[in-house]
């Protein structure tokens, strides 16, 4: 079964530019969610979808954006770059559902630069 | 607002020993899930254990064990006969299930373990 697959793995891009990220969830799999993950601030939560809909959202400017389609890729689009959104943004897969379902698969990760 | 504090930025373990990373959360909530994932140099982030909170048995996973004390607030993993390839990033997450089922991990600032030969 193949796993979460990110891509485009590494991205370098100019202040001011936008830029997109793509996620490919586990097959069956129809929430996605997106983390930042830079040295300063650790783990954050971006948003997660589940069937095209944005169900939560973390606390970062409206210049971050996602969706969602109907076979459950989803990216997130970043307008207007700055320097502090060089990180690593990780996507995770998972089931709905509540008790053992529960567990989120992650991808490898987009390393972006913004120089 | 949940938080969960590590406090060990990095540990450092000889191969084959014990080893124990701390982990404090703060919740107001009565029942949440609990995490530890770890991040090799290949930056995928991998479940090494979780753990219910109305289960009062702590989980265990193979080497791997957790001791849970929820009145506490405290969630540590057990790390047992140390092999090379645990050296990594270990982070301990909260998750509380939204009434959606929404699903939002809020992790720790993560323990950089070294295990030694």
């Amino acid at each position: 079964k193949a796993g979460v697959t990110q891509t485009p793995r590494y991205l370098i891009k100019t202040r001011g530019q936008q830029v997109t990220l793509s996620c490919s969830p586990i097959s069956g799999h129809r929430s996605v969610s997106w983390y930042q993950q830079t040295p300063g601030q650790g783990l954050q939560f971006l948003f997660e979808y589940f069937s095209e809909t944005q169900r939560n959202k973390g606390n970062f400017p409206g210049r971050f954006s996602g969706r969602q389609f109907s076979n459950s890729r989803s990216e997130m689009n970043v307008s207007t770059l700055e320097l502090g959104d060089s990180a690593l943004y990780l996507c995770a897969s998972r089931v709905k559902g509540q008790g053992l379902r529960t567990e989120a698969f992650f991808g490898q990760g987009t390393r972006l630069t913004v120089v | 607002a949940q938080t969960v504090t590590q406090s060990q930025p990095e540990m450092s373990v000889q191969e084959a020993e014990t080893v124990t990373l701390s982990c404090t959360y703060d919740t107001s909530e009565n029942n949440y899930y609990l995490f530890w994932y770890k991040q090799p140099p290949s930056r995928q982030m991998i479940l090494v254990i979780r753990q219910e909170a109305y289960k009062q048995q702590n989980a265990t996973e193979n080497r791997f064990s957790v001791n849970f004390q929820k009145a506490a607030k405290s969630f540590s993993l057990k790390i047992s006969d140390s092999q090379l390839g645990d050296t990594a990033m270990y982070f301990c997450a909260f998750m509380k299930l939204g009434m959606d089922s929404s699903y939002k991990l809020i992790f720790g600032s993560g323990t950089r373990l070294l295990v030694r030969p």
